[in-house]
């Protein structure tokens, strides 16, 4: 199993620049979630999905759009990128929710925006 | 909403010796608490984790302590080795769907 693959690996945009980061899973896993990790800040939770053709908002969704139109893809996209969306995003998943299955972490996309 | 608080944010300490990291909630309803090791390069990965019904949970090296009166969680760290040195992060489910996460720790052990 390859777990959980993000594509790309690093993105340079121009602010205004439109972008989709993909996420794909091969463990069958109904959750998965999509976070930033900035310096100092942690990581935080942009947009989830509960399954399939679900989709919510985590704690920082503004300027993010996401799909789950297959269970094993997750995407998010960037409609028009501001240097303030320049970060590392990790795509993770999980067999059930938070309340205490595992969360698998892909290798992350760094994205700068100039 | 609610955040988890982590301390300390950077750990220094000698191979052999032990660390200690401290994270508090503000939930009571939060019931699940894992911690992950982030390696330089890569993405997060559950190291131990602990739920509301135990008070303490060991695995050879690591241990985590719950204690709920007071709302806060440890990670302890025994015999600590250069391939220990990497980003820890508490987190806990108070959102019920989803885990939120502590700002980390930086734990660097110097041999």
């Amino acid at each position: 199993n390859a777990g959980v693959t993000q594509t790309p690996k690093f993105r340079v945009l121009k602010t205004g620049q439109s972008m989709t980061l993909l996420c794909a899973q091969d463990m069958n896993h109904e959750y998965m979630y999509w976070y930033r990790q900035d310096p100092g800040m942690g990581l935080r939770l942009i947009h989830y999905s509960v399954g399939e053709g679900t989709t919510a908002k985590g704690e920082v969704p503004d300027g993010y759009n996401v799909s789950r139109l297959k269970k094993q893809n997750f995407l998010l996209g960037l409609e028009s990128a501001a240097p303030s969306q320049t970060s590392v995003y990790f795509c993770a998943s999980s067999y059930v929710g938070g309340t205490g299955e595992t969360q698998y972490f892909g290798p992350g996309t760094r994205l700068l925006v100039l | 909403g609610e955040n988890v608080e982590q301390h300390p944010s950077t750990l220094s300490v000698q191979e052999g010796d032990s660390a200690v990291i401290k994270c508090t909630y503000s939930d009571s309803a939060s019931n699940y608490f894992p911690w992950y090791k982030q390696e330089l390069g890569k993405g997060p990965q559950l190291i131990i984790d602990i739920r509301s019904n135990v008070g303490e949970k060991k695995d050879q090296r690591i241990a985590v302590t719950l204690n709920k009166t007071a709302k806060h969680f440890s990670l302890h760290i025994t015999e600590t080795q250069p391939e220990d040195s990497a980003v820890y992060f508490c987190a806990d489910n108070q959102a019920g769907t989803a885990l939120i996460f502590g700002k980390g720790t930086t734990l660097s052990v110097s041999s």
